[in-house]
């Protein structure tokens, strides 16, 4: 089976511009998470989705982060606009319905605001 | 502040050694997953032990859970110069909670 793919794999912006990363999950996988690790530092929850809902985005710093699931399959984060803390690489994940199921991650998406 | 913080934050061994980690949480988990990063890659599962269990092996991994501590150690038995990689616990409640993790460098 195809795994999570994330796109693009590196993106590097300007402080103020935005950037859209884009997470295709495992087909069938109704879970779809988001996180960040900003270097050295823990690998931070940002958002969990159950099909297109939004289950939990207790983890999303702050409106300058918008995330989406239409139709429930692929995600995309966007963050509007950037900041310079915004930089650290932003993974996905994906996993089955079934509770605690394991985690599926893609490669990842660095994103570099100067 | 987030669970499943990993100790050592580094380690070096030589090849043919054993490698331990240790992982500590917060709050009352379903269970714990351990997970394994090579540079430049997502995470990749290595094995879960649930809260009712203490001890679990697969191939060369041995895992052991401490509820009362809110602890967990990975065992890596005849290490390789592949296991070099950052290692990371995911303590399970309603989310999957990671930490810091452990870089792992076997020396050939």
């Amino acid at each position: 089976e195809a795994g999570v793919t994330q796109f693009p794999s590196h993106s590097v912006i300007e402080k103020g511009q935005t950037v859209t990363l884009r997470c295709d999950p495992i087909s069938g996988h109704d879970n779809l998470y988001w996180y960040r690790r900003v270097m050295g530092k823990e690998i931070k929850f940002l958002l969990h989705f159950v099909k297109e809902s939004k289950q939990d985005e207790s983890g999303m710093p702050n409106n300058r982060f918008l995330a989406e699931r239409t139709g429930g399959t692929y995600s995309t984060l966007k963050v509007q606009p950037a900041e310079l803390e915004d930089s650290g690489v932003y993974f996905c994940a994906s996993s089955q319905v079934q509770a605690n199921s394991p985690l599926h991650f893609g490669n990842g998406t660095r994103l570099t605001v100067t | 502040s987030q669970q499943g913080e990993e100790d050592p934050q580094a380690l070096s061994i030589q090849e043919g050694e054993n490698a331990t980690m240790n992982c500590s949480y917060k709050t009352s988990i379903n269970n714990l997953q351990w997970y394994r990063q090579n540079s430049g890659r997502g995470l990749v599962h290595l094995i879960l032990i649930r809260s009712n269990e203490r001890e679990k092996h697969s191939g060369r991994l041995r895992v052991t859970l401490d509820t009362s501590k809110k602890s967990s150690s990975l065992l890596i038995t005849a290490s390789r110069a592949a296991d070099t990689a950052s290692y990371f616990c995911a303590a399970i409640t309603y989310k999957y909670i990671f930490g810091t993790g452990t870089r792992l460098k076997v020396l050939a």
